[in-house]
């Protein structure tokens, strides 16, 4: 299996832009995960999905941030409107259904400038 | 809250030695700890895991510590070898297969030639 695969690798806007960060689970994986990486609070989880449904998006920052699903095997992260503060990298993982650990992509670096 | 930290930022060691790295965690309800390792420009790998009902696990080079009464863990790498130069993240979770996974902030190992 090629992993989960993140796009893109590298993202650089203007603030006030909207940003798409895609992935592609493992085929099979159950669960889709979005985080997000900073120096400050390290690994954060935004928001994951069961089966596609959202389960818990307690940890999206703000209302400007929205996730989906709209298949097994593709989900996107949106930014509308982008601010400077969200520059980081933000990692999808999957899991499958009864597995013990999440398998990461390789992850967007953002920069809002 | 950070509900998993990780004190120590980075960690210098020379070729040979052990590397301890430490995980503290505030949640008693944690029941599975794993270590994850990061190359840069990589996302993170799955490394090591424990679940509360052990005190050690060890696999090859890397074992993990559990200390439930400390709510303390540690990742000792024994000997340690320049690749093993990455960031590591302790993460917790309320279940064997749970889908909430808290991160630390990660801790930075060099490992001297």
């Amino acid at each position: 299996d090629a992993g989960v695969i993140q796009s893109p690798r590298h993202e650089v806007t203007e603030m006030g832009q909207e940003v798409t960060l895609r992935c592609k689970p493992i085929s099979g994986h159950d669960y889709l995960f979005w985080y997000r990486q900073t120096m400050m609070r390290g690994l954060e989880l935004l928001i994951y999905f069961n089966n596609n449904v959202p389960i818990d998006d307690s940890g999206m920052p703000e209302d400007r941030f929205s996730a989906k699903m709209p298949n097994a095997s593709f989900s996107t992260l949106k930014i509308q409107p982008s601010e400077p503060r969200d520059s980081a990298v933000y990692f999808c993982a999957s899991k499958r259904l009864g597995g013990t650990e999440a398998f990461f992509g390789q992850g967007t670096r953002l920069t809002v400038v | 809250d950070q509900q998993v930290k990780q004190n120590s930022p980075s960690l210098s060691v020379q070729e040979g030695r052990i590397s301890i790295l430490n995980c503290d965690y505030t949640n008693s309800m944690f029941d599975y700890f794993l270590w994850y390792k990061k190359y840069p420009a990589e996302g993170p790998t799955f490394l090591i895991s424990i679940s509360s009902i052990k005190d050690k696990n060890e696999d090859g080079r890397f074992t993990v510590f559990l200390n439930k009464s400390a709510k303390h863990l540690s990742l000792h790498i024994v000997p340690s070898q320049p690749g093993d130069s990455a960031v590591y993240f302790c993460a917790a979770s309320p279940f064997v297969n749970g889908n909430q996974f808290y991160f630390g902030t990660g801790t930075s190992l060099t490992v001297i030639p």
